[in-house]
């Protein structure tokens, strides 16, 4: 069974510009989570979705936002990038909101 | 949200040894934890999970306890090897209702 898989794998991006990431949950996994990493810090909670709708938001500004689509897959969108932004951005999915089952990541570069 | 800064607590251990690594969680209404292994530039593997309604859980080498007295949630490797060191951290929710809450983690060095 294929975990949960994230692209890119690497994304450059300069400040002021928009960045899409993507997230492909396990198969029968209703609910997509989002999580941001900075270097050497710990998991800080963005965005949960499940059956399509935004569950719960963490202490970010509305440029971080998403969506999920009608397969389960989630994007998340960062606008006007700031250099602060550059993380590892990691997706999780389940099939309750317990057990979260992590992907590789995308590492978001901001210049 | 809680950030930790550079510098996480490290443990090391000997080849061989055990290993216990140490939460302490926040909301006494959690009933559902998790400790999840990362190592770097990979994303954290489920370990082992226990619900509040347990003190103790075993699985294969490791070993989790729960204290909800004091909150504290411990992780115990045993015949620690050096495919274990990573970032070790633990995670709890209200089952169903909240997203998980990530402790700050620890980095496990493991000695050859």
């Amino acid at each position: 069974e294929a975990g949960v898989t994230q692209s890119p794998t690497h994304l450059i991006k300069t400040r002021g510009q928009q960045a899409t990431l993507r997230c492909s949950p396990i198969s029968g996994h209703t609910s997509v989570y989002w999580y941001q990493q900075a270097l050497g810090l710990g998991l800080q909670f963005l965005l949960w979705y499940d059956e399509g709708e935004e569950r719960n938001r963490g202490n970010f500004p509305p440029r971080f936002s998403g969506r999920q689509f009608p397969n389960y897959s989630s994007e998340l969108n960062v606008n006007a990038l700031e250099l602060e932004d550059s993380a590892l951005y990691l997706c999780a999915s389940s099939l309750r909101a317990d057990t979260q089952y992590f992907g590789p990541g995308t590492r978001l570069t901001v210049l | 949200g809680e950030s930790v800064g550079l510098h996480l607590p490290t443990l090391s251990v000997q080849e061989g040894d055990n290993s216990i690594i140490n939460c302490a969680y926040s909301n006494s209404a959690s009933d559902y934890f998790i400790w999840y292994k990362q190592e770097s530039g990979k994303g954290p593997q489920f370990i082992i999970d226990i619900r509040s309604n347990m003190d103790k859980r075993q699985g294969q080498r490791v070993t989790v306890l729960l204290n909800k007295t004091v909150k504290h949630l411990s992780l115990q490797i045993a015949a620690t090897q050096p495919g274990d060191s990573a970032v070790y951290f633990c995670a709890e929710t209200l089952s169903g209702n909240t997203p998980l809450v990530f402790g700050k983690g620890t980095r496990l060095s493991v000695i050859a």
